[in-house]
C-alpha cells in the first residue's frame, strides 16, 4: 500500500549541479503536481500534469522542468541548481475528474534539498 | 480566482482544550474544501472534505469541520486537543470548474502545552 512515493528523501547539491526528483504512484491516478514547501509561504505549484506525456506550468516554475513519460511517475528536474531552491518538495497525486472534483490529493513523504 | 485564508499563523493550546482552526475562502461556484494535516517531517494528510449535503463534517482524529457559505468559511474543530494533534493545518478549496489545481491557504502551526 505504497501511495505516493518520493526519492531521493534528501539531498545535497552544490550550486550549479543537477539533479531529478522522482515521484510514483501506484493508485492509477491521473493528476500529479509537484510543490515546494518554504516557511511561512505554505505550499506552491511548481509544475502539474493531467495525464501521461502533459505537463503544465504552476505558479512557480522557473529553473524547474518536469517529465510524465509514464502515467505512474512524474519527474522533477533542476537543470543548475541555486540556494534559492532549497526547500522541501511534495508530489501529490489525485484521480482524475470523472470520479468527482471532490477528490482530495494523497501526498508523499517530501524530498529535503539543500544547495550549498 | 479562487483563494484561502488562514488567519492564523500559530496557534498555542492546552491538552484537554477545544480547538478551533480559521479558514476562510473565495470562490465563485460550489466550494470543495479539505482540510488537511502535517506532522513533522510528513507529508499532508486528509483530515475530512466536504463537497454538498450535511454542513458539518466529520473526520478522521476526532475531528469536524462546518461549512458557512454566508460567511465563506470552513472552520475546523476538535472538542480536546491532545498532545499528538501537535502539527501544520492546511485549509484548501478545490475546483468545481475547469481548474484541477486546488488552491491551499498558508497554513496554521498547532502548539500543544501538556
Amino acid at each position: 500500500n505504497a501511495g505516493v512515493t518520493q526519492t531521493p528523501k534528501f539531498r545535497v547539491l552544490k550550486t550549479g549541479q543537477s539533479m531529478t526528483l522522482l515521484c510514483a504512484q501506484d493508485m492509477n491516478h491521473e493528476y500529479m503536481y509537484w510543490y515546494r514547501q518554504d516557511p511561512g509561504m505554505g505550499l506552491r505549484l511548481i509544475h502539474y500534469s493531467v495525464g501521461e506525456g502533459t505537463t503544465a506550468k504552476g505558479e512557480v516554475p522557473d529553473g524547474y522542468n518536469v517529465s510524465r513519460l509514464k502515467k505512474q511517475n512524474f519527474l522533477l528536474g533542476l537543470e543548475s541548481a541555486a540556494p534559492s531552491q532549497t526547500s522541501v518538495y511534495f508530489c501529490a497525486s489525485r484521480p482524475n475528474r470523472r470520479t468527482g472534483d471532490n477528490q482530495p490529493q494523497h501526498f508523499g513523504d517530501g524530498t529535503r534539498l539543500s544547495i550549498l | 480566482a479562487q483563494s484561502v485564508t488562514q488567519p492564523d499563523i500559530h496557534i498555542t493550546v492546552s491538552e484537554g482544550a477545544s480547538l478551533e482552526l480559521r479558514c476562510n475562502y473565495s470562490y465563485g461556484a460550489t466550494p470543495y474544501l479539505f482540510w488537511y494535516v502535517q506532522s513533522p517531517g510528513q507529508g499532508l494528510q486528509l483530515l475530512l472534505k466536504y463537497f454538498s449535503g450535511d454542513t458539518l463534517v466529520q473526520g478522521i482524529k476526532g475531528f469536524e469541520a462546518e461549512f458557512k457559505r454566508s460567511q465563506s468559511s470552513f472552520n475546523l474543530r476538535k472538542p480536546s486537543v491532545h498532545w499528538s494533534d501537535a502539527a501544520e493545518y492546511f485549509c484548501a478549496v478545490g475546483a468545481s470548474g475547469g481548474s484541477y489545481i486546488p488552491t491551499f491557504g498558508r497554513g496554521t502551526s498547532l502548539i500543544v502545552h501538556p
